[in-house]
């Protein structure tokens, strides 16, 4: 199984909602990321768990909040977003070893109203 | 710091032919890792092929391949015999020694097929 899987696919929020996007992979790998990428744009890295512990933190904002519960999960948690937050967010993992390429899910495409 | 530079925002291949996306790439760095992925429209992003620095020999797969140039710092992906389906955005990409799991993307060429 070469698939990391996210969920919702499409999320609408108000700018006062809270809400959790979900990447979910069975690789075994231990390193996961959290990516924004803008329409026409590369991805922008936000976060990286290596063994479920914060790696880095490409100092973002905290209305973004990672969580990373076991190997297999990934979690951010957003609340009181801006309409400039609106963008495709990417989850990746990867092995922890020399030649760890990255593996994408399909993204979750967030609107903020 | 490391830069990843893709100087060519679009390009256009008829189908069947062979096309080549460039790729430069700054750092001091001389264990390092370098990718090309490909993300077709609103689909998911896939790993086309990576080089490894300490590798002189070019990585090949199937129809794609690369040219590795260390010293130049260059690293283009060649396409051979274009299919409808390599239609899609090519990010080159460069990932810093082991431990640090930092990525850095170039800005990224469109590739259309032209049928």
């Amino acid at each position: 199984d070469t698939e990391v899987t996210q969920t919702p696919k499409h999320l609408v929020m108000g700018m006062t909602n809270k809400k959790s996007l979900k990447c979910e992979q069975h690789m075994g790998h231990r390193a996961m990321y959290w990516y924004k990428q803008k329409a026409k744009k590369p991805p922008e890295l936000m976060f990286v768990y290596s063994y479920e512990k914060l790696s880095i933190n490409e100092s973002v904002p905290s209305r973004f909040s990672p969580e990373c519960p076991n190997s297999s999960l990934l979690n951010l948690h957003l609340h009181a977003l801006q309409p400039e937050d609106s963008a495709l967010y990417l989850c990746a993992s990867s092995q922890v070893s020399r030649s760890y390429e990255q593996y994408f899910g399909p993204g979750t495409r967030l609107t903020v109203t | 710091a490391q830069t990843v530079t893709q100087s060519q925002p679009e390009m256009s291949v008829q189908e069947a032919e062979t096309v080549t996306l460039s790729c430069t790439y700054d750092t001091s760095e001389s264990d390092y890792y370098l990718f090309w992925y490909k993300q077709p429209p609103s689909r998911q992003m896939i790993l086309v092929i990576r080089q490894e620095a300490y590798k002189q020999q070019n990585a090949t797969e199937n129809r794609f391949s690369v040219n590795f140039q260390k010293a130049a710092k260059s690293f283009s992906l060649k396409i051979s015999d274009s299919q409808l389906g390599d239609a899609a955005m090519y990010f080159c990409a460069y990932r810093s020694p082991p431990g640090t799991y930092k990525y850095i993307f170039g800005t990224g060429t469109r590739l259309k097929v032209l049928a």
